[in-house]
């Protein structure tokens, strides 16, 4: 089935530092999502990308769709504390059935004071 | 504003029983999905439901049944529970803008 292969799998940064991630998959994918799930809750929506090559932010964030369609990347800028959590991409599925959702395995965010 | 909204929160089986997740939406949303979430693994699609009246399967459904109610109430069910089943279960609902999610239902099979 399809796969998305999302790195890395954890980071240690300092409070302040910016930080990146990617989730690249070998499906085309007509959207991408950014969640962040922190411990005991379920999933929260970030940011949603519909258009290959679309760039966009809320707030310290900011997500790219990538041109191919098989990848996009999350960065958070000046990181702090409360950004600790688990990051997850969500890809939906390009043709066939409107309806499928699929989930990389998440990058787990550490924020040092 | 509840959004998703899943019952219960926490659930202990002995395995062999039977039992039902519940999930309900009050967004007006077409799409309604069913994970389940294990350490390291993100979260594996159970089970989805594009529409009402339609369901598809995802990438781990053996040992699952689902139950598209109407276009609010989309149900999990789990015949015969196994240990392999302990994990937490989301539900959530979508339209174009993404997917948003319940509290999830921790459920422990012994």
């Amino acid at each position: 089935g399809q796969q998305l292969n999302q790195s890395p799998q954890s980071m240690f940064i300092q409070e302040g530092e910016d930080v990146s991630m990617n989730c690249t998959s070998s499906s085309i994918f007509n959207t991408w999502l950014w969640y962040k799930q922190e411990p005991g809750e379920g999933p929260v929506l970030l940011i949603a990308l519909y258009k290959a090559g679309e760039l966009t932010s809320n707030g310290r964030l900011t997500a790219q769709f990538g041109i191919t369609r098989k990848d996009s990347f999350l960065n958070i800028s000046a990181s702090i504390p409360s950004d600790v959590g688990i990051y997850f991409c969500a890809g939906k599925n390009y043709g066939g059935s409107q309806g499928n959702l699929i989930f990389g395995k998440g990058t787990k965010l550490s924020v040092k004071p | 504003n509840a959004g998703v909204t899943q019952t219960p929160k926490f659930q202990v089986l002995k395995t062999g029983q039977s039992m039902t997740l519940q999930c309900a939406q009050d967004m007006n949303h077409n799409s309604m999905y069913w994970y389940r979430q294990d350490p390291g693994m993100g979260l594996r699609l159970i089970y989805y439901s594009a529409s009402e009246g339609t369901t598809d399967k995802g990438e781990v459904p053996n040992g699952y049944n689902v139950s598209r109610l109407n276009k609010r109430e989309f149900s999990l069910r789990l015949e015969s529970a196994a240990p392999s089943q302990t994990s937490v279960y989301f539900c959530a609902s979508s339209v174009s803008l993404g997917a948003f999610f319940g509290q999830g239902t921790r459920l422990t099979v012994v």
